[in-house]
């Protein structure tokens, strides 16, 4: 079993949808939790980053950490076609700072 | 701000010789660097991590001959791909940590496509 667990996709949404994007992880010292974004032949940009459980909201994104169920997720409000990436969650225990990546899901939006 | 530079971006060479790719932070210290290879459409593997004044520490797996990492500045970490081969090509990517900052995020740069011929 792998340490952090996300579906490959491909997903295929209409521009303006709202995309739900996770992540389940078996780690539960995990603490700190990341979403990154990554073009094709670009390094991953970061989105969000939180800390422990919540909701941390910027913009067209919010980010949800529970925790107990050890589940994560990165919701798209009002998609875009320049959206359309591979999302990348990531993860990291308290005090270190190695991060742990789901396989990453690859997202077009369609116009 | 917290801008990370990679050098080259595409690099194809033949089997045999040794290619260097640079990784610098621009506008932040960085003790301490990582380096990430990634292969068509799977995730960032952690190859290393790289901190200033000291040796690199490896993940299980990786060579440490084959890959030489250097990290002589606050803003400098190199990594040597040492007579490659085909099987090296892949894309590098490095990242950076915001000295002092041991709960911030990594800031990656942009990747250095590697072709062995």
């Amino acid at each position: 079993q792998k340490e952090v667990e996300q579906d490959p996709g491909p997903l295929s949404v209409p521009e303006g949808a709202i995309v739900s994007l996770n992540c389940t992880y078996s780690n539960s010292a995990f603490q700190y939790f990341m979403w990154y974004r990554q073009y094709s032949r670009k390094g991953p940009e970061l989105l969000m980053y939180t800390y422990s459980s919540g909701n941390k909201e910027d913009g067209r994104f919010t980010a949800q950490v529970d925790k107990s169920s050890k589940y994560i997720s990165l919701f798209i409000r009002d998609s875009q076609p320049s959206d359309s990436a591979t999302y990348l969650c990531a993860m990291s225990l308290q005090g270190a700072q190695k991060l742990v990546f789901g396989q990453g899901t690859r997202l077009t939006i369609n116009p | 701000g917290a801008v990370v530079s990679q050098h080259p971006s595409w690099v194809i060479c033949k089997s045999g010789t040794s290619v260097k790719i640079e990784c610098r932070s621009l506008d932040f210290q960085a003790t301490t660097m990582f380096w990430y290879r990634q292969f068509p459409k799977q995730s960032l593997m952690l190859m290393a991590t790289s901190n200033e004044g000291s040796k690199a520490t490896y993940e299980q797996g990786v060579e440490k001959d084959k890959f030489l990492i250097n990290h002589a500045s606050l803003t400098l970490s190199t990594l040597t791909v040492t007579s490659a081969h085909p099987e090296d090509s892949s894309f590098y990517i490095c990242s950076a940590l915001i000295s002092g900052a041991l709960d911030q995020p990594q800031h990656f740069g942009d990747g250095t496509r590697l072709s062995i011929l």
